[in-house]
């Protein structure tokens, strides 16, 4: 059974970069890293989602290394907006696609 | 907007009552994902439907039952409500028959209260 673990909570001021690092020590080798983020009484929103190495898009990257077994997100200059809690998410092929949010890590800029 | 819909918005209830929510998806999106989100609990995946069939199971109470129909929008029919059941409920849609790969986009939820 695929599970993330991801630090419960991370403070940050605005315009600073922040990282938040998932481990996934039993990824599957066909499973992908998705990373969603919510606001309070809000749905998750898809962030980004990589396989290896470094994805980027306009939002944020995603650091991958070669053993798969962890993830860094990284939010480039955060601001106000940017606090939310941040979810990790690798599928389960193992027990037919069920997917596992895990606790989230909850990121607080401040001014 | 995630182009998923979700009703009601709110919903206050008694315990030993029963309660439906609905979802529709975003269109031509063919599969429909529940959760459930308390202050305690976090995010937890409930119940998968693609295209009619259910896909997959996570930690759905038997009190709790799920069912997507033809025109693909999908109900969770909660019954006997507890205190606990007091949480956020989210739908969320995606193209695919729920590969990790897929994103999926979530509805604005419905808040229960049980009272």
């Amino acid at each position: 059974l695929a599970k993330t673990t991801q630090p419960i909570s991370m403070d940050s001021y605005e315009g600073q970069e922040v990282n938040i690092t998932c481990s996934h020590n039993n990824i599957a080798t066909n499973d992908y890293i998705t990373w969603y983020q919510q606001f309070p009484s809000q749905g998750p929103r898809f962030i980004i989602q990589g396989y290896k190495t470094k994805v980027t898009n306009e939002v944020a990257s995603l650091f991958i290394p070669a053993d798969r077994k962890s993830s860094t997100l990284s939010l480039p200059r955060v601001s106000l907006s940017d606090t939310a809690v941040y979810y990790c998410l690798v599928g389960d092929r193992s027990n037919d696609y069920k997917l596992s949010f895990g606790a989230g890590t909850t990121v607080t800029v401040r001014a | 907007d995630s182009g998923v819909t979700q009703t009601p918005k709110h919903l206050i209830t008694a315990t030993g009552q029963r309660v439906t929510l609905r979802c529709s998806p975003r269109s031509g999106d063919l599969s429909v994902y529940w959760y459930q989100q308390s202050l305690d609990q976090g995010l937890q995946f409930l119940i998968h439907y693609y295209n009619g069939e259910e896909r997959a199971k996570g930690n759905i109470l038997e009190r709790f039952s799920a069912q997507q129909f033809p025109d693909l929008h999908s109900e969770l029919n909660l019954s006997s409500l507890e205190l606990g059941d007091s949480a956020l409920y989210f739908c969320a849609s995606s193209t695919l028959p729920g590969e990790v790969t897929d994103t999926q986009y979530f509805g604005p939820g419905t808040r229960l209260t049980v009272l």
